[in-house]
């Protein structure tokens, strides 16, 4: 069965600390990873989508990682800001599943003065 | 501000009624989506338009009723609906392939009493 696991579900830091957020999938045949942050009654935005090929990909202070060979991900958050609290999901997508996605959890990250 | 519009952004009503849900995007993406999502899960997708035409239809009960008038506008026009119908409906958009990723509007939410 296809799934997509994250962890912690949640999380509490010191705003300037550094965290990282894990994602495992077993989905097959493996085409895109993606993550996306989603504050409270918005809609989620895109971060970053990695393929098969790809094993690190940063936007500003978010850098993801991706080991397809044991269908690992995380995602890393450098020097956190009060805007960073947020839930932050790990989609995935299957080769051949046209517009399917399979959506994790997510992890509710909050930052503390 | 997303680049992707939806209105109304609160939307209450009953059960006997119906009312339309619109969204418009002008990014020239030929994808657009409808997603629902409840409290603390992740979303699920219900419908997706391809090049104007109905995609996928995630077994969706009849009382939703998606349109996508033209390359730039989706609607979802609701009648009967339920009091568990109520969450945050979320319109998003693509180019295609459909391993692109999603630009999500901020959602209606929608209360049905």
């Amino acid at each position: 069965k296809n799934q997509v696991e994250q962890s912690p579900q949640s999380l509490i830091i010191l705003e300037g600390k550094n965290c990282t957020l894990q994602c495992n999938y077993t989905v097959s045949p493996f085409s895109n990873l993606r993550w996306y942050k989603q504050d409270t009654g918005r809609g989620p935005v895109s971060l970053t989508i990695m393929t098969f090929s790809e094993n690190t990909k940063s936007n500003g202070r978010y850098t993801a990682t991706l080991d397809a060979d044991t269908k690992q991900s995380s995602l890393h958050i450098t020097a956190s800001q009060l805007s960073d609290s947020a839930s932050y999901i790990c989609v995935v997508s299957a080769r051949g599943s046209n517009y399917q996605l399979i959506w994790g959890a997510g992890t509710k990250l909050i930052i503390k003065p | 501000d997303t680049e992707v519009t939806q209105t109304p952004k609160h939307l209450v009503m009953g059960m006997t009624n119906k009312k339309s849900l619109k969204c418009e995007q002008h990014m020239g993406h030929r994808a657009m989506y409808w997603y629902k999502q409840k409290a603390k899960k992740p979303p699920e997708l219900m419908f997706v338009y391809s090049y104007e035409k109905l995609s996928i239809n995630e077994s969706v009960p009849s009382r939703f009723s998606p349109e996508c008038p033209n390359s730039s506008l989706l609607n979802l026009h609701l009648h009967a609906l339920q009091p568990e119908d109520s969450a945050l409906y979320l319109c998003a958009s693509s180019q295609l392939p459909a391993n692109s990723p999603l630009h999500f509007g901020n959602g209606t939410r929608l209360t049905v009493t």
